[in-house]
Order: C-alpha cells, then sequence, then structure tokens
C-alpha cells in the first residue's frame, strides 16, 4: 500500500513570496490534515479535512494560508505572502475516518525556507 | 483545552541501556494515547498507541508504553537501546471527536 505522497520534499522562497505543497494521502483515506512542525516542536494543526469538506480550520493564518481538496483525494496548501516564521515543516496526514483511534499515517513532508 | 507534556526535550543513554520517555497529558477523561518517532527528514511513524483494554501496550522495535490513569500518564519503554533508536519522539493524545494534539517533542541519543 503507497503511504501518503507530498511534494516538493523541499522549497525555498523569499519573503512576500508564494509557495504551494501538495499532498495525496492513502487510497481510500477520508480524513486529511496538514500540520506545520516548527524546529524543535511538534506538529501543530493547521486545518482538516473529511472528504472534501473542512472540518477544522481554527488555527489556519487566513489572512497568508489557504487548502483545498477539491475532489476529497489530493489537496494543496498555500500561502501567499510568506513571512519568515513560515519556516518549518509541512507535514500531511490522512486516517481511514473519523474515529478516535483510527492512526494518522503522515507524509514525509515539506521543508519550506522563507529568507 | 487538552494538553500534552514530555519531560527531557533531550535523553540521552548509552548502548544496551533502559529507555524511559515521559508523556503526561490533562484530560481528566482517557484519551486515545499515541506515540510516533520521527527520523531526520522524515514524517512521523506510528510506535505504538493505546485506545482500551490492556493498559500495557507492545508496539514496534521492540518498545512499550503503559497507560497510568491515576497519574494521566503514557510512559515510553525500551529495555534495550540501540544505535538506531535515536530519533525525535513524540506523543499525542486524541479525545473522541477532537482532534490530536502532540506534545514538544524528545530527541533520543544513543551513545556507543
Amino acid at each position: 500500500e503507497a503511504g501518503v505522497a507530498q511534494s516538493p520534499r523541499y522549497k525555498i522562497i523569499e519573503k512576500r513570496q508564494s509557495v504551494a505543497f501538495w499532498c495525496n494521502p492513502i487510497s481510500g483515506h477520508a480524513t486529511l490534515y496538514w500540520y506545520q512542525q516548527i524546529l524543535g516542536q511538534g506538529p501543530k494543526l493547521l486545518i482538516q479535512f473529511q472528504n472534501n469538506g473542512v472540518v477544522d480550520d481554527s488555527q489556519l493564518p487566513k489572512d497568508r494560508f489557504s487548502a483545498e481538496r477539491l475532489k476529497g483525494v489530493d489537496s494543496t496548501l498555500k500561502i501567499q505572502p510568506a513571512k519568515l516564521e513560515d519556516s518549518a515543516v509541512y507535514l500531511c496526514a490522512s486516517r481511514p475516518g473519523l474515529a478516535g483511534s483510527d492512526t494518522q499515517y503522515f507524509g514525509p513532508g515539506t521543508r519550506l525556507t522563507v529568507l | 483545552a487538552q494538553s500534552v507534556t514530555q519531560l527531557g526535550s533531550h535523553v540521552s543513554v548509552s548502548e544496551g541501556a533502559l529507555v524511559l520517555l515521559r508523556c503526561n497529558y490533562s484530560s481528566s477523561v482517557p484519551p486515545y494515547l499515541f506515540w510516533y518517532v520521527q527520523y531526520p527528514n522524515q514524517g512521523l511513524q506510528l510506535l505504538l498507541k493505546y485506545t482500551t483494554g490492556a493498559t500495557l501496550v507492545k508496539g514496534i522495535n521492540g518498545f512499550e508504553a503503559e497507560f497510568k490513569k491515576s497519574e494521566t500518564s503514557f510512559h515510553l519503554t525500551k529495555p534495550s537501546a540501540h544505535m538506531s533508536d535515536a530519533a525525535e519522539y513524540f506523543c499525542a493524545v486524541r479525545m473522541n471527536g477532537q482532534n490530536f494534539v502532540f506534545g514538544p517533542g524528545t530527541r533520543l541519543s544513543v551513545l556507543p
């Protein structure tokens, strides 16, 4: 079974530029998450999708971050414009459904450096 | 709001020694509990999880964790550390209907 795929793996941009990340979850997984992991910290949830609908985006900085999962499969996360403090690893994860005990499966992440 | 604490941001052990990584959570109602490992430049990989039933949970790579409700703890142990265990370890909790909350992580170093 293929895992969660993310691209690109690394991205370097200058502040005020735009950037987009892509995630393809495990086939059949209805729930998809985007996390931000700043160096030395645990992952922080940005947004959760159930199929193509947003379940929780309360911690997403909506003035600059946006995300979509139009067909309920793959997803994109965009930052526009980027700030220095956005430098982090952006992790995508998926789960089969919403049951409490279901395991999350993580992709390898995209490491963003904002100069 | 749910919170997770991991005592010790960095733990060093000798190869062959006991590994003990601590995790405490804040909920009065037992949540679902998880331990993840993260190797450099990789995503998080599930080591083990507690949902219901037996409080001692065995995971991959010889790790195990014990859920102690009275102490609101879910400490991770391994009897004998191996060099390949060097990584970052994250404890996470989830209440039903809520999202995952991760601890700050503990970096494990294994000395030869």
